[in-house]
């Protein structure tokens, strides 16, 4: 129940494409929904984040779309580029916790 | 220096050393943390400290012994490590509990 499923586990696309990536959970005390890039050699980064009053939230190219009737949510790369290359991990928290639940990532790769 | 450092980056060891992975937060954070981050598994919590008290512990094996000095520091203490502890060791900053993480570059961990 604490995990998150995260796919697909990689991704090539060519430049401009729109790479999807898709996370699923099953604790509904989650509350705290963000997703993290990693370059090699890098830390991961927080790259954008959600709550679940909330069906979508935009970041410059990047977008959440959430579903909570479906304990889903994803990230949406618009006009992905070769420098979005990277690896992606979505996780999950629970409310007043420093635990975040981390899904397996998914490595991209943008073509040029 | 910025951000949240780590030394060494990479990191040699014989299963009879010990050696210390040493963290450094200059963000003005309350709470700090280290991960395990093995390839094609979710990032493992080990620990987390909030204004160095230790508040999670994720069943880490005793061989791993974490010590927070101050708001600011965070080592983990390597002892009699096992091959399949090797893997990238990640350090992180949070201003509180659900706080967006910052992380460091991590330290590339080989025991032999």
């Amino acid at each position: 129940q604490q995990q998150v499923k995260q796919s697909p586990q990689s991704l090539i696309v060519q430049k401009g494409g729109i790479p999807i990536i898709n996370c699923a959970y099953e604790n509904t005390a989650f509350d705290y929904f963000p997703w993290y890039q990693q370059f090699p050699g890098k830390g991961p980064a927080l790259l954008i984040a959600i709550r679940p009053d909330v069906s979508e939230k935009k970041e410059g190219r990047f977008t959440i779309s959430f579903n909570k009737s479906a304990k889903q949510f994803s990230l949406h790369i618009m006009d992905s580029q070769p420098g979005d290359s990277a690896t992606y991990f979505c996780a999950a928290s629970l409310p007043g916790t420093y635990k975040y639940i981390f899904g397996t990532g998914t490595r991209l790769k943008v073509l040029a | 220096e910025t951000g949240v450092t780590q030394t060494p980056r990479h990191l040699v060891m014989g299963m009879t050393n010990k050696k210390s992975l040493k963290c450094e937060q200059h963000l003005g954070h309350n709470a700090m943390y280290w991960y395990k981050q093995s390839a094609k598994k979710p990032l493992e919590l080990m620990f987390v400290y909030s204004l160095e008290e230790r508040v999670e512990n994720n069943s880490v094996p005793s061989r791993f012994s974490p010590e927070c000095p101050n708001s600011s520091h965070l080592f983990l203490h390597l002892h009699t490590l096992q091959p399949e502890d090797s893997a990238l060791y990640l350090c992180a900053s949070s201003v509180t509990q659900q706080g967006e993480q910052y992380f460091g570059p991590g330290t590339r961990l080989t025991v032999t």
